[in-house]
C-alpha cells in the first residue's frame, strides 16, 4: 500500500537553528498538509498546500515557518529559527482529492527536539 | 472557535467486548466527521468517514454513529481484540474551498486485555 515517507524520523537541534523536515507524499495525491502534535496534546493543523501554493495556514504557522515543493516528489517544512516550544512530532499528510471521502494518509512523523 | 472533545482519555475493556468511544463537538455543525487510529510514535490512520445525513456507518467490526442534534459521534469496535489497542481520534472535516482541514480531538486510548 502506498505510504507517505518522512525524514528524518528524529531530529535534535539547538534553539535558533534552522531545520528542514522532509516528506514524500503519495505520488498521485494533489493536496499536502503539515500537522504537529506536542507530546500529550492534540494533533493540530499547520498548513495545507495545493497547486504549488499555500491554501490555508493556522495561527501557529507564523513567519518562522515555510513550505516548499521543490520538485515533483518532495514536500518540505522549514522552521527558520527554532524555539523550545517547537519541539513536537511533525506529521506530513497527503490526500488524493479535497473531499471528505479522501481520508488523509499521514506519514510516521518527524520527532523534533529543540534543546 | 470550533471545539471537539473526546470524553474519555483512556478506556480499558476485555477482549471480545464492544468498545464505545464518544466524541462531542461545539460551535460548529460539521457536514463530515472522520475517525482515525493512532499507534504510539506513528501518524494517524484513516478509518471511517460519516456524513451529517448518515445516522450510522459500518466497516467490518467498526461502527460509527452521528447525532447532529446531540452534536455527538459514537465509535464502536465489536468483538474487540488486543490488536485494537491504540488511540482513536475523531476529527471534524472542513472543506475550505481550496483545501480541507481537520480539527482533531484529544483522542481516547483504548486498551483491550485478554
Amino acid at each position: 500500500e502506498p505510504e507517505v515517507t518522512q525524514t528524518p524520523s528524529h531530529q535534535v537541534t539547538q534553539m535558533g537553528q534552522e531545520v528542514i523536515l522532509r516528506c514524500v507524499p503519495i505520488s498521485n495525491h494533489l493536496y499536502f498538509y503539515w500537522y504537529r502534535q506536542i507530546l500529550g496534546q492534540k494533533v493540530e493543523f499547520l498548513v495545507s498546500f495545493y497547486n504549488n501554493e499555500i491554501s490555508e495556514k493556522s495561527e501557529i504557522f507564523d513567519d518562522q515557518f515555510s513550505v516548499e515543493r521543490p520538485d515533483g516528489s518532495n514536500f518540505t517544512l522549514k522552521i527558520r529559527s527554532t524555539k523550545l516550544e517547537d519541539s513536537a512530532m511533525y506529521f506530513c499528510a497527503s490526500s488524493e482529492g479535497n473531499g471528505p471521502r479522501h481520508g488523509y494518509t499521514f506519514g510516521s512523523g518527524t520527532r523534533l527536539t529543540v534543546v | 472557535s470550533q471545539k471537539i472533545e473526546q470524553n474519555s482519555e483512556a478506556l480499558n475493556i476485555q477482549e471480545g467486548k464492544t468498545a464505545t468511544l464518544t466524541c462531542n463537538y461545539t460551535n460548529y455543525s460539521p457536514a463530515y466527521l472522520q475517525w482515525y487510529r493512532q499507534d504510539p510514535g506513528r501518524g494517524p490512520v484513516f478509518l471511517l468517514l460519516i456524513r451529517e445525513n448518515e445516522k450510522e456507518k459500518r466497516k467490518e467490526r467498526l461502527k460509527v454513529t452521528f447525532d447532529t442534534t446531540l452534536k455527538q459521534s459514537l465509535f464502536h469496535i465489536t468483538a474487540s481484540q488486543p490488536a485494537d489497542s491504540a488511540t482513536y481520534l475523531c476529527a471534524l472535516f472542513r472543506d475550505t474551498g481550496t483545501a480541507s482541514k481537520l480539527t482533531f480531538g484529544t483522542g481516547t486510548r483504548l486498551q483491550v486485555t485478554l
